[in-house]
C-alpha cells in the first residue's frame, strides 16, 4: 500500500507552460516535503510544509499544504529546461521517531 | 563539511557475492538512514540509526541486509549473497534530530549491478 500517491507520474511540456504536481494520501502527516532529484544523484529539499493551509512560494515554484493535513501541491509557473527532474513528496508521521515516507515521484521534462 | 559522501558509487557484482556500502554522514547530524531506489520510483525505507542504536527497520530489509553505525559517526548496509533483484540505486541520508524543519540531506548514492 503506497500512504503517498503522487500524480502525474509523468510530465512532459514546454518550456513557458505552467504545471501543477499533487501528493495525495488517506493519512495526516505532521508535515510533508517536496525533493527534486536529477539522474544520478540524491534528492535535495525544496521545502518543508507544516501548517494546513500552508503556502509557499519559491520563486516560481508555489508549494500549498492541505487544510487536512493528507494532500499538498507543487505548482510551477513558466516552466523552464532546468526544472526537469524527478520531484517527490515525503511525509512525516506523527509518531516520534519514524522515518520519511516518500511517493514515487513525477517525472517532469521541460523542452525549450 | 562536504555534505553526505556515499562510496563506491557503482558497484557491479554477482549473484551470491556479499557487498557493502560505506555513508558519512554530515558530522553535526545525529539521524543516519539508508533508502533504495529504483529507477524512476520514489526511495523506500530500509532503515535508520539515531547515533549508534538503529531505531526502525523495513520489512524490505531481509536477513541478506544488515547495517550498522559504530560509534554513530559512519556507516555501512552489507548485502550477503546479492540477487538481482537487489539491483537498485542505495541512497544514505542525514539529518538534525528528526529532519521534519530542515529535512534530510542525501548523498549522491550506490548503484549496486548484481549480474
Amino acid at each position: 500500500t503506497q500512504l503517498l500517491e503522487q500524480s502525474p507520474q509523468f510530465l512532459s511540456i514546454q518550456e513557458g507552460e505552467n504545471l501543477t504536481v499533487y501528493c495525495n494520501s488517506s493519512s495526516v502527516f505532521s508535515s510533508l516535503q517536496w525533493y527534486r532529484q536529477e539522474p544520478g544523484e540524491g534528492p535535495v529539499l525544496l521545502v518543508t510544509v507544516v501548517t494546513g493551509g500552508e503556502v509557499k512560494k519559491l520563486k516560481r515554484l508555489t508549494f500549498q499544504f492541505g487544510d487536512a493535513r493528507k494532500d499538498s501541491s507543487l505548482h510551477i509557473t513558466a516552466a523552464q529546461p532546468g526544472d526537469t527532474g524527478l520531484y517527490l513528496c515525503a511525509g512525516s508521521k506523527f509518531q516520534a521517531g519514524t522515518a520519511l515516507i516518500f511517493g514515487k515521484g513525477t517525472t517532469l521534462s521541460v523542452s525549450s | 563539511d562536504t555534505g553526505v559522501s556515499q562510496n563506491p558509487r557503482h558497484k557491479i557484482t554477482k549473484r551470491g557475492q556479499n557487498v557493502t556500502f560505506r555513508c558519512d554522514p554530515i558530522s553535526e547530524h545525529n539521524r543516519l538512514y539508508w533508502y533504495r531506489q529504483t529507477l524512476g520510483q520514489g526511495p523506500e525505507f530500509l532503515t535508520y540509526f539515531q547515533n549508534e542504536a538503529q531505531l526502525e527497520k523495513s520489512r524490505l530489509l531481509s536477513d541478506r541486509f544488515s547495517a550498522e553505525r559504530p560509534k554513530g559517526s559512519f556507516s555501512t548496509l552489507e548485502i550477503q549473497r546479492t540477487e538481482q533483484g537487489d539491483s537498485a540505486m542505495y541512497l544514505c541520508a542525514s539529518s538534525l534530530d528528526e529532519g521534519t524543519v530542515y529535512g534530510y540531506t542525501f548523498g549522491s548514492g550506490t548503484r549496486l549491478t548484481v549480474v
